[in-house]
Formats: C-alpha cells, structure tokens, sequence
C-alpha cells in the first residue's frame, strides 16, 4: 500500500526564519513520483514539483529546496528566509510511474502541514 | 497554455437537494480528469478518475456520481446531498505525472 506521512500538522515561524517540512512515504513500488504542492488560503492546490524516484539530485529553486533521500524514504521542503506570503498548507503526495495506454496516476496525498510565517 | 475552470465557487444547498458541479480544462485533449474532496481536517481524497468520454471509476463508494459527456468536461453530481458531502471539492487534471487543479468548490449542505 501506499502512503504519505507528513508527521507536522502546524508550523510557525517568524519571517526570515528558515523552515523544513517533513515527508516520509511509504511504497512498494520501484519507481514513482513524489511531489510537493502549495495551498494557500484560497484554497486552491498550487504545484510546486516533481521528482523522479530514479533521481535523488537536491533541487532548488529560489528559496525553495527539497532533498530527497531513498534510504530514509523522505522527501523533505525547505523554505529559506520565509515570508509572510509563503503562509499556506503544504502537501506532499505520491503516485505510481503511469503507464503507456493511459492508466490514470492517482496522487496520495499526506495529511498537510499548516504553516504561519509571522511578520 | 492549459487551464482548468471549475465553478462554482462556493455553494450552499439543503439536505436533499440535487448537486451538479462542472469542471472544464482548455489547451489539451484527453487529459485524465479527477475529482478529489477535502474534507474538514485537510485530508485530501480522491472520488473519481477519469481516462476518457463515459469512462469513469470510483475510488469510495459514496452519495456522489460523476459524468464525463466531453473530452474535456468532468461533472461531479448528486441526486440527494447529505450532510456529510459538506467540502471542499477539487478538480484535477493531469497529463501524466502532475496533477494541476481548479480553483475549487466549497459546498456546505444545511
């Protein structure tokens, strides 16, 4: 079975603090997608990214960073020097590699982690 | 550029009332369609997929129905609502990894 922990229901910081938010997943499959999304107030679900399970490179891109480590089946963000804006629920999900045919490939959500970045 | 419009936006109907929200997607074809609820407590759940026009498979068992009469149209309806569908509804569309979502419904059933 598959499964998306994000351990962190809520998180608050002060603006220009950096911050982790944890993702630990569960799967049996070889390859698959991980990816992290962005809900702010409005509610809609903003993607944020990708990754591969065959490529375990860091990413970054602006502030944002995630490290992805298959030993420890984590998929970790980071928000350096947050600001207020960055303020949402934050998903971390998971799907199989898709098939060819078009078999659909349902995303596994986690639970969210709430953060406030503070003025 | 591909775009999803899903409305409405908020919606408030009585128990026992019909449902029919509409989800479209512009600037792709035969896009997989989903639609997940988000329920009080953040969870997000996955109701229905959708691989192509009149292929449609439920993921819980449920009040709810869906349809997808058109390539790039996916309804989400209900003959009676209960308390219980009160949510916030989202429409997904993918075209292979991602899943990009619309702006959202939140239906509270009184």
């Amino acid at each position: 079975a598959q499964k998306v922990t994000q351990a962190q229901t809520e998180i608050s910081v002060v603006e220009k603090e950096d911050v982790t938010l944890d993702c630990v997943y569960e799967t049996r499959d070889t390859t698959y997608y991980l990816f992290w999304y962005k809900q702010p107030p409005s509610g809609e679900l903003v993607f944020l990214i990708r990754r591969n399970s065959f490529d375990e490179q860091n990413e970054i891109s602006g502030r944002y960073s995630w490290n992805f480590q298959k030993s420890t089946s984590s998929f970790n963000f980071t928000i350096t020097a947050s600001q207020v804006v960055d303020s949402a629920v934050y998903f971390c999900a998971l799907t199989r590699t898709p098939l060819y045919g078009g078999a659909t490939n349902k995303l596994i959500f986690g639970t969210g982690t709430l953060l406030a970045v503070q003025p | 550029s591909q775009t999803i419009h899903q409305w409405p936006a908020t919606l408030v109907q009585p128990v026992g009332s019909p449902l029919s929200l509409e989800c479209t997607v512009e600037g792709t074809s035969n896009p997989n369609l989903y639609w997940y609820r988000q329920a009080a407590g953040r969870g997000l759940q996955l109701l229905f997929y959708s691989v192509g026009i009149g292929q449609i498979s439920s993921e819980v068992p449920q009040n709810l129905s869906a349809s997808r009469p058109q390539d790039r149209q996916f309804i989400l309806s209900s003959k009676k609502l209960l308390l219980s569908d009160s949510g916030f509804y989202l429409c997904a569309w993918s075209p292979r990894t991602e899943a990009f979502f619309g702006q959202g419904t939140r239906l509270t059933v009184v």
